[in-house]
């Protein structure tokens, strides 16, 4: 069955950066984008980025402009979410989700908190 | 790119009532739209997707309609295990990826 497992949870100080890992199992890695998915606390989800697995193409929304950077290990089938300079607004869980038009698996959450 | 607006942002019904839940795009997106079910602290669910089409294992209250701006997600008749937030999400023209507000459904 299709699985996507995410590190665990982080703590980090404002400035810092943090990478969090999504390894996929039970289908073609290379067939299908992973998308990057935020969710703050009693808050929205808010659409992060893009990577397209078998070329390495990624893109992500403008706010994430210079903080964000996905990077993939075929070998592992594993996916890489990597934000820098991080701030408090910056605290939420982090889901990796697999699109196949809109998103039809997600990750577990990892969730990243941001505090001095 | 598209905005999506989800209304209400929040409702409270009863169980056995009939909930709809709407979202409207910024522009036309044919039919690249999804309903999604988040319950406190879990992982979102999909219950929609295409607008129409049930994903496997959701039940049959659960509907979805509409096309080009205007979309309608709804619960026939609302059982204790519905409440929970909803959310669209537009992926016409993906990458990016659009959700909407969200809807929480609270008890009455």
């Amino acid at each position: 069955q299709v699985q996507l497992v995410q590190s665990g949870a982080e703590v980090k100080k404002p400035g810092a950066s943090v990478k969090v890992s999504c390894k996929a199992s039970g289908y073609t890695f290379t067939n299908y984008d992973i998308n990057w998915v935020r969710q703050a606390t009693g808050q929205g989800l808010e659409w992060m980025g893009w990577m397209n697995p078998k070329s390495g193409y990624t893109g992500h929304a403008q706010k994430f402009q210079g903080r964000v950077t996905m990077t993939r290990d075929t070998s592992t089938s594993t996916v890489y979410m990597e934000l820098s300079s991080l701030r408090s607004e910056d605290t939420a869980v982090y889901y990796c989700v697999r699109v196949m038009g809109a998103i039809d698996y997600w990750g577990q959450g990892t969730l990243v908190t941001v505090s001095s | 790119d598209i905005q999506m607006t989800q209304s209400p942002s929040s409702l409270s019904a009863s169980v056995g009532d009939r909930v709809t839940i709407a979202c409207r795009a910024s522009q036309d997106i044919r039919n690249a739209l999804a309903w999604y079910q988040q319950k406190p602290g879990k992982v979102p669910k999909r219950l929609i997707y295409a607008v129409s089409s049930l994903q496997s294992g959701v039940p049959s209250r659960f509907s979805g309609s509409g096309s080009g701006t205007e979309f309608t997600l709804t619960i026939s008749s609302l059982q204790p295990e519905d409440f929970a937030t909803y959310y669209c999400l537009q992926h016409h023209n993906y990458p990016p990826l659009t959700f909407g507000g969200g809807t929480k459904v609270e008890i009455k």
